[in-house]
């Protein structure tokens, strides 16, 4: 069984077009993250939800809009797509916060044209 | 500013050899330290995690320390197999924020 999973795992797209990314897992976890990793591989967080509340929010651009339904979904919106978001966007989720191990989905490729 | 330094940026070594992965970070006030693998093309693979007050967590051939003063921590590996060949990755947690660095890209050559 996946732990952490997203959908989809590759998408193209056009700039200016609006995308969404969805996460789930079944770990029962409380918190779950959104990272970007870029083109020289760099990985770095965007968000943070615990419980449904959004705790983590790092200067992403306001095109970016996190939303988690439950615990245990997080879903990533994008709106007006630029070339520079063209990146690998992982999703992760731990037990609690700041003490236990996270663990990352797959990633979803995301290529603007 | 809180910041991870790996180094080397790559390795190369023959099947066999015991090797150390370096991570320095700024800022000694951790919670904790999680090192991960990346495949190509694949998501992070957690490996070991260390808790601030700890110094070491060891899994089969893998062995990290932590040396939260100073703001270090290595990654040993031993008996290095080509099956290790991957991206390691530091990442000391600030607050609820994971830190990562560049990456360590090791190939275990046959």
């Amino acid at each position: 069984d996946t732990a952490v999973s997203q959908t989809p795992k590759y998408l193209v797209t056009q700039m200016g077009n609006d995308k969404s990314i969805k996460c789930e897992q079944n770990l029962g976890h409380d918190t779950m993250y959104w990272y970007k990793q870029d083109s020289k591989k760099f990985l770095k967080i965007m968000f943070s939800y615990n419980n449904k509340e959004l705790i983590i929010n790092e200067t992403v651009p306001n095109r970016f809009s996190p939303k988690s339904p439950d615990k245990a979904h997080l879903n990533l919106h994008i709106n007006s797509l630029e070339l520079g978001d063209s990146a690998v966007y992982f999703c992760a989720s731990s037990q609690v916060q700041n003490t236990d191990t996270q663990y990352f989905g797959p990633g979803t490729r995301l290529t603007v044209l | 500013k809180q910041e991870v330094t790996q180094i080397p940026a790559a390795l190369s070594v023959p099947e066999g050899e015991n090797l150390v992965l370096n991570c320095s970070f700024t800022d000694s006030a951790i919670y904790n330290l999680q090192w991960f693998r990346q495949d190509p093309g694949k998501g992070l693979t957690s490996l070991l995690l260390i808790q601030s007050s700890q110094r070491e967590q060891t899994s089969g051939r893998l062995n990290a320390s932590l040396d939260k003063s100073s703001g270090r921590s290595t990654l040993y590996i031993a008996a290095s197999q080509p099956g290790d060949s991957a991206t390691y990755l530091c990442a000391p947690r600030w607050g609820g924020k994971l830190i990562f660095g560049q990456g360590t890209e090791l190939s275990v050559k046959p």
